[in-house]
């Protein structure tokens, strides 16, 4: 199975202030032939579903507001939120579906 | 807009089975794969299987082959999964979580609200 490992596990940001959680894997997801990363990056808050925020590694999915952003390619990825609000306290799962088992990091939790 | 109702709690004695369900609306059903994942008390989310709603096929991680079976039904936008032989380690909170499109390699654009799955003596 493709490992996924997030860092850190935890981190605390100031309001307006950039955050940045960066994701491994334990081998490339960017399949050649359509030069597409298979990565998505996904946030749960608590009692909730995980929400979809990017997917191939850095399209922001429809409705995610764009101080959300995804970079990264191969085995290294990272989200970066621009300008921390309060309502962006949560955890952050990357994950990965290029292979099966999809698998997922084991989270990083954002607070203020 | 799109919605998966999944069905109600459970609590299940060890070596039952559950089935949990979920209803999809606002899109064409057969059009996309649904995909099952569960997270255990303070774990990181698994996957655990996905299935081509239009034409049936399924996949399941290794982890639950044997145990996990998942269907669908067309006529009524439903997808099923079924978990057999459990222990205390399937206590979770199990979600339906769609696909962008048919195939298994895609990442999950829509979940259900999820369903809590306890395995207790």
């Amino acid at each position: 199975d493709i490992v996924m490992t997030q860092s850190p596990d935890s981190l605390a940001v100031s309001l307006g202030e950039r955050a940045t959680i960066n994701c491994r894997s334990s081998q490339s997801l960017l399949y050649t032939s359509n030069k597409k990363n298979y990565l998505a990056w996904y946030q749960q808050k608590p009692g909730q579903p995980p929400r979809m925020l990017i997917y191939w590694a850095s399209t922001r999915e429809s409705g995610v507001p764009d101080r959300f952003s995804g970079s990264g390619s191969g085995t290294d990825f990272t989200l970066t939120i621009s300008s921390l609000q309060a309502e962006d306290v949560a955890i952050y799962y990357c994950q990965q579906y290029y292979d099966t088992p999809q698998t997922f990091g084991q989270g990083t939790k954002v607070e203020i | 807009q799109v919605q998966l109702v999944q069905s109600g709690a459970e609590v299940k004695k060890p070596g039952a089975s559950v089935k949990v369900s979920c209803e999809a609306s606002g899109y064409t059903f057969t059009r996309y794969g649904m995909h099952w994942v569960r997270q255990a008390p303070g774990q990181r989310l698994e996957w655990m299987g996905w299935i081509n709603a239009g034409n049936g096929n399924t996949k399941y991680s290794q982890k639950f082959q044997g145990r996990v079976t998942i269907t669908r039904d067309t006529s009524a936008s439903i997808v099923y999964m079924d978990l057999s032989s459990q222990g205390s380690e399937d206590t979770a909170v199990y979600y339906c979580a769609r696909g962008i499109d048919s195939d298994v390699y895609q990442s999950l654009d829509h979940w259900g609200q999820g369903t809590l799955v306890t395995v207790s003596p």
